[in-house]
């Protein structure tokens, strides 16, 4: 039921920018794709969510491809608390479908 | 605003039991979402209750049943319970109106099935 395709784990370095990407390629007109992310068996926190326009917040920016194909979470500057499960899903109705997510791995 | 609270946190049963956990959502939210956590499937979404009637449904037995109150307080039920069964079950409220909305998520249930 997942419509989405992350890479398994990245690493990035305390301080520098993480790009996580997503391919939703069979994404549907009316989908919006959001970013969630858990840290450690704790409860999945909302990061960001778009249709088609790029969208930023005070904790990350969505860049999100024209084609809606694909999108990319960038968190600014990474730090240890950011290492978690990332977690891109596409959805049109409140009926959430996690895939297996990217395990990012802050490190300092 | 207080977060999404669910009881209890951890629960251990025997097979063949039934089990009721309780969750409750963000003041003014009317939608809460139930999830199953477990390390071999992921995040599997079970049902979603809005208004107090069950609007989604995910492809899980009849054995896992829910309910909401006119409060938006929910539960969920899990009857003759199964080794499998074992798995964090997290819940997460919304307002459920409009088309796109963040869901808020509480800290999840801890089920032990032995």
């Amino acid at each position: 039921d997942a419509k989405t395709t992350q890479p398994p784990s990245m690493d990035c370095a305390e301080g520098r920018a993480a790009n996580l990407p997503c391919n939703h390629s069979t994404i549907s007109g009316n989908e919006y794709v959001y970013w969630y992310r858990q840290i450690h068996s704790q409860g999945p926190q909302y990061i960001i969510h778009g249709l088609k326009n790029n969208e930023t917040n005070e904790m990350a920016s969505l860049i999100i491809t024209e084609d809606r194909k694909s999108s990319t979470l960038i968190l600014p500057h990474a730090t240890l608390r950011d290492t978690a499960v990332y977690y891109c899903i596409v959805n049109n109705f409140n009926k959430f479908y996690f895939g297996s997510g990217t395990k990012l791995n802050v490190k300092p | 605003k207080a977060g999404v609270t669910q009881t209890p946190r951890y629960l251990i049963k025997t097979r063949g039991q039934q089990v009721t956990l309780s969750c409750s959502p963000i003041s003014g939210h009317r939608s809460v979402s139930w999830y199953q956590q477990t390390p071999g499937q992921g995040l599997q979404f079970l049902f979603e209750y809005f208004s107090e009637t069950q609007r989604n449904k995910g492809n899980f037995p009849g054995r896992f049943s829910g309910r909401q109150f006119s409060n938006s307080r929910s539960e969920m039920n899990v009857s003759t319970l199964e080794l499998g069964d074992s798995a964090l079950y997290l819940c997460a409220s919304s307002s459920g109106t409009g088309i796109a909305y963040e869901q808020y998520f509480g800290p999840g249930t801890r089920l032990t099935v032995t």
